[in-house]
């Protein structure tokens, strides 16, 4: 099964920081990567799908990059609305792998 | 307005079953592939399931297969997850989700998710 280590866990930073997280899969998994963000006590939203594409609605802040086994997600100009945790998530052959998530808070 | 509306979940003992439920509306449900995802507290996401767009294809995590079983029925616009032989390390939150796939196109990513339905087992 493919692993993905996203990294860091945790993340503090100011508004309008420049936020970068990554995600490092076990293979390669071309560009079979998406984004999503938790906030808390709330479902999961689709932010990033199939590497680098931006879901409909999403702020053009967010944006992914990245293909193989190595990749990021950044927000270009950090807002207060933005605190939650993110996670990367891949898929091959019908399965499915979550990284561990980066909790983001506001310094 | 897509909406998915878990429920089903409850306090269960150990080595018990449960089924849970997940009602659809607001898309042609039965165009589409969906998931269970799941979230123990505290934790991050673990993909449990998935199925087709016609039910005739299922995928499973290595640490519910054999003990899980999805299903659905188009003609309720419903999603079920079937859960016996229970452990404690199954306590989470369980979601429902959308898949982006179209029909027969390959499953990719969860567009649309439920607010989830919480099993706990526990004696």
């Amino acid at each position: 099964d493919i692993q993905m280590t996203q990294s860091p866990s945790s993340l503090s930073a100011s508004v309008g920081d420049r936020v970068t997280i990554t995600c490092q899969a076990s293979q390669d998994i071309s560009n079979y990567l998406n984004w999503y963000q938790q906030k808390p006590g709330k479902a999961p939203k689709l932010l990033i799908y199939d590497a680098s594409n931006l879901e409909t609605g999403v702020p053009s802040r967010f944006s992914g990059s990245g293909s193989g086994t190595d990749f990021t997600f950044t927000i270009s100009s950090l807002q207060p609305e933005d605190i939650a945790t993110y996670y990367c998530q891949q898929y091959d052959n019908l399965q499915y792998t979550f990284g561990q998530g980066t909790k983001l808070e506001i310094k | 307005e897509v909406q998915l509306v878990e429920s089903g979940g409850v306090v269960v003992q150990p080595g018990g079953s449960l089924r849970l439920s997940c009602a659809a509306s607001g898309f042609t449900f039965d165009d589409y592939a969906m998931h269970w995802v799941r979230q123990a507290p505290g934790k991050g996401l673990e993909w449990v399931s998935l199925i087709s767009w016609d039910g005739g294809s299922t995928y499973y995590a290595d640490s519910v297969k054999g003990r899980f079983t999805i299903s659905r029925d188009n003609s309720k616009n419903s999603l079920y997850l079937q859960m016996n032989s229970l452990r404690a390390e199954d306590t989470a939150l369980y979601y429902c989700a959308k898949d982006i796939g179209y029909s027969g196109a390959t499953p990719t990513h969860l567009d649309y998710w439920g607010q989830g339905t919480l099993v706990t087992v526990s004696s």
